[in-house]
């Protein structure tokens, strides 16, 4: 069974201090991984995807990166207006589901 | 930017009902998804949709729950006699493949 783990469950950040998200899977034939962002109450919002190891992606503040075994979203002097909280889910075998990890959810202060 | 548009936002049901969920999926896209999230719960997988017919389902998705592409837009999901535990948000997906996965806004459904 695909399982996506991601850490911490909430993270704390300052205006400005950068710091990184974690996504780890284990999964058999990943086609794909995403990073969404949810806002409270409302749906998630695509990032990006990303599709073999050594992938990386980037906007804004944002850039996900992709090994093997795990992804990160690293955010780059992030502001309060990036509090969300951020889902990686995965993409397997000749399936079309995702399969979602719990989410992060980022508090910036300003 | 193309989006997926549910309907309604928020629905109020009385245990027993049936309720239907609608969605507008991008009209480009060939697969399309519904998904639900519990309160405080990951976002879980329901139902695929392709070619005019169910491509995959979760154990979630039993007999009380039904999906019909009634024409070229519309994408819906009929939950037929709602419990207490159905209580989540529900969202709509499309896609094409593996590219432009989309949610909609999701709807609140509270059965009471």
């Amino acid at each position: 069974e695909d399982q996506v783990t991601q850490s911490p469950e909430a993270l704390r950040l300052q205006e400005g201090e950068s710091s990184s998200l974690n996504c780890s899977y284990t999964v058999s034939g990943l086609r794909g991984l995403f990073w969404y962002r949810q806002d409270p109450g409302k749906g998630p919002e695509f990032l990006f995807t990303l599709y073999s190891a050594g992938e990386e992606k980037e906007k804004e503040r944002l850039k996900a990166t992709l090994t093997k075994k795990e992804s990160f979203l690293h955010i780059t002097a992030p502001k309060p207006e990036d509090s969300a909280t951020y889902l990686c889910a995965v993409l397997t075998g000749a399936n079309s589901k995702l399969t979602f990890g719990k989410g992060i959810t980022l508090s910036v202060r300003p | 930017e193309p989006e997926v548009t549910q309907t309604p936002s928020h629905q109020v049901t009385q245990m027993g009902q049936e309720v239907i969920l609608r969605c507008v999926p991008i009209s480009n896209h060939l697969y399309f998804y519904w998904y639900r999230q519990i309160l405080g719960q990951k976002v879980e997988f329901l139902v695929s949709f392709y070619n005019n017919e169910i491509s995959e389902k979760s154990e979630i998705f039993d007999d009380q729950f039904s999906v019909e592409r009634p024409d070229g837009s519309n994408f819906t999901l009929k939950i037929r006699s709602t419990k207490l535990e159905d209580s989540a948000m529900y969202f709509c997906a499309s896609s094409l493949g593996q590219a432009g996965y989309t949610f909609g806004s999701g709807t609140r459904l509270t059965v009471v």
